[in-house]
């Protein structure tokens, strides 16, 4: 384990379901983010959580809902996805916004949308 | 528009044999050009963090490299443990947005 923990690792979900992605992370760090990596495209930011509050959104529909309970938690809900949604999903923290110390990645979430 | 280019897409290399991977970029006000590994199935790991060219900064057998344009990663002498994709990213702009813009990776495979 990496220090950032995601679960569940892989999830199948139909086309009318709502799920959520957890990520959890006891590093001590202030900010969160959510990233989505498809296969032969580069990591695509989603969102970004600084001391539990958005601050950035990457233009992402709103079929994605994130949630930021604390500094520790993150969540992606996930509801009416299309099958161009799936896709790793991965959760990162840093100490600080924009660390460059770098990134502590989770292992992801594999999503299949059927 | 903040972009980054990596080639080649793909590499094989036999053991020992030394090679260099290449990450292009274009940003407004390069605040950092990060190096991570990604292993199948993980989340990428970092390895480093350039903020000005000229700058490099060493790992075991990598070696990373900067310029206004392009970043190196040279492999020294790989071993089959260096099997990965390696990523290059860069944060720019005037802010600090904690956005970082990801190439989309050079996969590195390494024979015994």
């Amino acid at each position: 384990e990496t220090g950032v923990t995601q679960t569940p690792r892989h999830l199948v979900m139909g086309m009318t379901n709502k799920k959520s992605l957890k990520c959890e992370q006891h590093l001590g760090h202030n900010a969160m983010y959510w990233y989505k990596q498809s296969a032969k495209k580069p990591l695509e930011l989603m969102f970004v959580y600084n001391f539990k509050e958005q601050t950035e959104n990457n233009s992402v529909p709103s079929r994605f809902s994130p949630e930021c309970p604390n500094s520790s938690h993150l969540f992606l809900h996930l509801h009416t996805l299309q099958p161009e949604d799936s896709a790793l999903y991965l959760c990162a923290s840093s100490q600080e916004l924009g660390d460059s110390y770098g990134y502590t990645f989770g292992s992801g979430t594999r999503l299949t949308v059927v | 528009e903040d972009q980054v280019t990596q080639s080649p897409e793909a590499l094989r290399l036999q053991e020992g044999e030394s090679s260099s991977l290449n990450c292009s970029y274009t940003v407004s006000g390069l605040r950092g050009l990060f190096w991570y590994r990604q292993d199948p199935g993980k989340g990428p790991e970092f390895l480093f963090t350039l903020y000005s060219a000229g700058e490099e900064k060493e790992k075991e057998r990598l070696k990373a490299t900067l310029t206004k344009k392009e970043s190196f990663l040279h492999i020294t002498a790989p071993k089959p443990e260096d099997s990965a994709t390696y990523l290059c990213a860069v944060q720019g702009g005037s802010g600090n947005t904690g956005k970082l813009i990801f190439g989309q990776g050079t996969t590195l495979q390494v024979k015994p």
